[in-house]
C-alpha cells in the first residue's frame, strides 16, 4: 500500500496566524488525496478532496477560503489553515491510495 | 446517502478473550468495506478490506471480518485479544469504483483490554 507522511506531526500557533500542513505520498503517484478532520474521541470527517493540478473539492460546510488546499505535484498536497482560531484546533489526517485509502500519521493543531 | 453505524462506543474485554466489533452499513450499491485501527495520537492503519469474493476476509494482527449482505453487516472478530489491541476501531465504506474515493466512517469503537 501507499506510504503517507505528514509534517509537522504537531503544531501550536497563535490565534490569527496561518499554518501549513504537508501530506506526502512517498511511493504512490497521488492524483487524489483526501483531508480529514478529527475532534477528540470522535470519528473522521472528510473536509475536502485534493486533486493534483486542479482545484480541491470541499465538503458541505467546510470554508474553502479558510482551509486552502494545494496539490501541485503527484507527491504533495498541502492544507493551509488561514487566520486560525481556537475552534480550528483539531487532528488533521490525509489519505491517498487507489481502491484502498492509506492514511498519514496525522497533524495535531493547537491554536492558542 | 451512504452511512456506517458502529453500535458499540466502548467495549472492554479481558486479554485472551474473543472479540467482535459490530458494523452495519447503508449503501445503495456494492460497497467496498474497510476496518481501520487507530492508536492514540496516531493515524489510521488498515486492518482488512472487502471488495468481492469470499465473504470472510483475513487481515493483519489476527483479525478477520465477515461480510453479510443480507444483514448489511461487516463485523470484525478476533479469537484471542492481546493487550496491545487496545485502540479505536473504525469501520468505513466506500464506492466500488476501483479508484480513489472518499470513505464514510462509523463513529468508532474504543476497545479496552483488561489484564
Amino acid at each position: 500500500g501507499a506510504v503517507v507522511s505528514q509534517h509537522p506531526s504537531w503544531v501550536i500557533c497563535k490565534s490569527g496566524t496561518s499554518v501549513k500542513i504537508e501530506c506526502r505520498s512517498l511511493d504512490f503517484q497521488a492524483t487524489t488525496m483526501f483531508w480529514y478532520r478529527q475532534f477528540p474521541k470522535q470519528s473522521l470527517m472528510l473536509m475536502a478532496t485534493s486533486n493534483e493540478g486542479s482545484k480541491a473539492t470541499y465538503e458541505q460546510g467546510v470554508e474553502k477560503d479558510k482551509f486552502l488546499i494545494n496539490h501541485a505535484s503527484l507527491t504533495l498536497s498541502t492544507l493551509t489553515v488561514t487566520s486560525a482560531h481556537p475552534e480550528d484546533s483539531s487532528f488533521y489526517i490525509c489519505s491517498t491510495g487507489r481502491d484502498t485509502q492509506y492514511f498519514g500519521p496525522g497533524t495535531r493543531l493547537t491554536v492558542l | 446517502a451512504q452511512s456506517v453505524t458502529q453500535p458499540d462506543i466502548h467495549i472492554t474485554v479481558s486479554e485472551g478473550a474473543s472479540l467482535e466489533l459490530r458494523c452495519n452499513y447503508s449503501y445503495g450499491a456494492t460497497p467496498y468495506l474497510f476496518w481501520y485501527v487507530q492508536s492514540p495520537g496516531q493515524g489510521l492503519q488498515l486492518l482488512l478490506k472487502y471488495f468481492s469474493g469470499d465473504t470472510l476476509v483475513q487481515g493483519i494482527k489476527g483479525f478477520e471480518a465477515e461480510f453479510k449482505r443480507s444483514q448489511s453487516s461487516f463485523n470484525l472478530r478476533k479469537p484471542s485479544v492481546h493487550w496491545s489491541d487496545a485502540a479505536e476501531y473504525f469501520c468505513a465504506v466506500g464506492p466500488d469504483t476501483g479508484t480513489a474515493s472518499k470513505l464514510t466512517f462509523g463513529t468508532g469503537t474504543r476497545l479496552q483490554v483488561t489484564l
